[in-house]
Parts: C-alpha cells; sequence; structure tokens
C-alpha cells in the first residue's frame, strides 16, 4: 500500500518568511495530492491539491509543487502570518480508488 | 458547495453506554465516506471506509464489533461506539468522498467524545 512521510513534524518561521513542507509517497499509481489545514479542535480544510499532470500550482501565497520521478510534493507558503499557524496534513491518493493515506502533519507555528 | 455535517459536536458518556455520531453530506452523494480518530496533537487516523450499500472495511487493529457502522444511504454514515470506556474518548472525524474526475474529500467539524 501507500506510504506518505512528511516533514519537518514542526516548523517555526517569522511572520513574512516563507514555509516549505516537504511529503513523499511511495506508490507510483498515486495521482492526487491534497493538502489539508488543520486548527486546533476543528476540521482540516482543503487548501490546495495538485494532480499527477501538473507540476506546480499556485494559489495566492500558497503553492505546491510535485515531482513525479522522484516521489515527492511540497507546500510552499510565502509572506506567512500569524494565522497561517496550524498543523498540516499531505495526503496522497488514486483516482481510480477511495483510500486517501495522510501524512503525520506538520505543526507551523508563524511568530509575530 | 461540497459540505459534511456531523452530529452531535461534542458528548459526554458514562462508561458502558452506546454513542452514534452521524456523518452527512449535505450537498452533494458520497458513495465513500471515512471515519478518523485524531488523537492530541496527531495525525488522522483512518478506522474504516464505509461504503454506501455495503459492509464497512475496517483497519487493522480496530474492532468492527466496537465500533459499528452503517452506510444506509448515499449522504449518511453513522458511528455507534459500542459500550464505550474511558480509552475510546476522542475526536472523531468523518469525511465524505466526492467524485468529481479525481477523488475530493471533504470532512466533517468533527465530534468530541468523552467517556467518564
Amino acid at each position: 500500500g501507500e506510504n506518505v512521510e512528511q516533514h519537518p513534524s514542526t516548523l517555526s518561521v517569522q511572520e513574512g518568511d516563507s514555509a516549505v513542507i516537504k511529503c513523499t509517497y511511495s506508490d507510483s499509481a498515486s495521482n492526487y495530492f491534497p493538502w489539508y489545514k488543520q486548527e486546533l479542535g476543528k476540521r482540516p480544510q482543503l487548501i490546495i491539491d495538485i494532480r499527477s499532470n501538473v507540476g506546480e500550482k499556485k494559489d495566492q501565497r500558497i503553492a505546491v509543487t510535485l515531482n513525479k520521478t522522484a516521489k515527492h510534493f511540497s507546500l510552499h507558503i510565502t509572506e506567512t502570518q500569524p494565522e497561517d499557524s496550524a498543523v498540516y496534513f499531505c495526503a496522497a491518493s488514486h483516482s481510480m480508488g477511495n483510500q486517501f493515506y495522510f501524512g503525520t502533519g506538520t505543526s507551523l507555528t508563524v511568530i509575530p | 458547495g461540497a459540505v459534511v455535517s456531523q452530529h452531535p459536536s461534542w458528548v459526554i458518556c458514562k462508561s458502558g453506554t452506546s454513542v452514534k455520531i452521524e456523518c452527512r453530506s449535505l450537498d452533494f452523494q458520497a458513495t465513500t465516506m471515512f471515519w478518523y480518530r485524531q488523537f492530541p496533537k496527531q495525525s488522522l487516523m483512518l478506522m474504516a471506509t464505509s461504503n454506501e450499500g455495503s459492509k464497512a472495511t475496517y483497519e487493522q487493529g480496530v474492532e468492527k464489533d466496537k465500533f459499528l457502522i452503517n452506510h444506509a444511504s448515499l449522504t449518511l454514515s453513522t458511528l455507534t461506539v459500542t459500550s464505550a470506556h474511558p480509552e475510546d474518548s476522542s475526536f472523531y472525524i468523518c469525511s465524505a468522498v466526492r467524485l468529481a474526475g479525481y477523488n475530493e474529500q471533504f470532512f466533517g467539524p468533527g465530534t468530541r467524545l468523552t467517556v467518564l
């Protein structure tokens, strides 16, 4: 089955700096990679996703890159703000199946 | 669109009682729903995959007789924690998969279960 690893587990950055979270996956058949943000006591919210037919996707301050050959994908947050502080999860899935495999999460703290 | 509700949001019960949690997709049909358990500061632990009209598929180590899952319609799945004990106290989150070319997963708000 699929194995998703996520690094780092914790990340602290100064407000305005960039944050990068990296995930690797093992199953080359995975073709959908969403990123979720979870604030304390709340549900995970989809913030951006990427499909295997593209290498990069950007939405304002958030971007995701995908390297299918190396089987890794990354979340980039630029100009971080205190409200970006949360736990971020990556996931891998295959469109022909229903399983989502989550990374272990990264706790991001943006220091004002 | 793509709203998933969960009820109740918080429940406190005595040890030995059973608790039912509902997960509903409000504006789309979901042939598949997932049930997760989450401990503080930890990742989502998949408990089971709930498929409409068929038996749920449980992950290794999850007792199917303890955590009963029913997916009676395309918009509703229920998780019943039977004979709950304090160690069952946790945050339970459901999600529903919306078919849109690629499967997109949307989460419910979660249910915090406290067993006294």
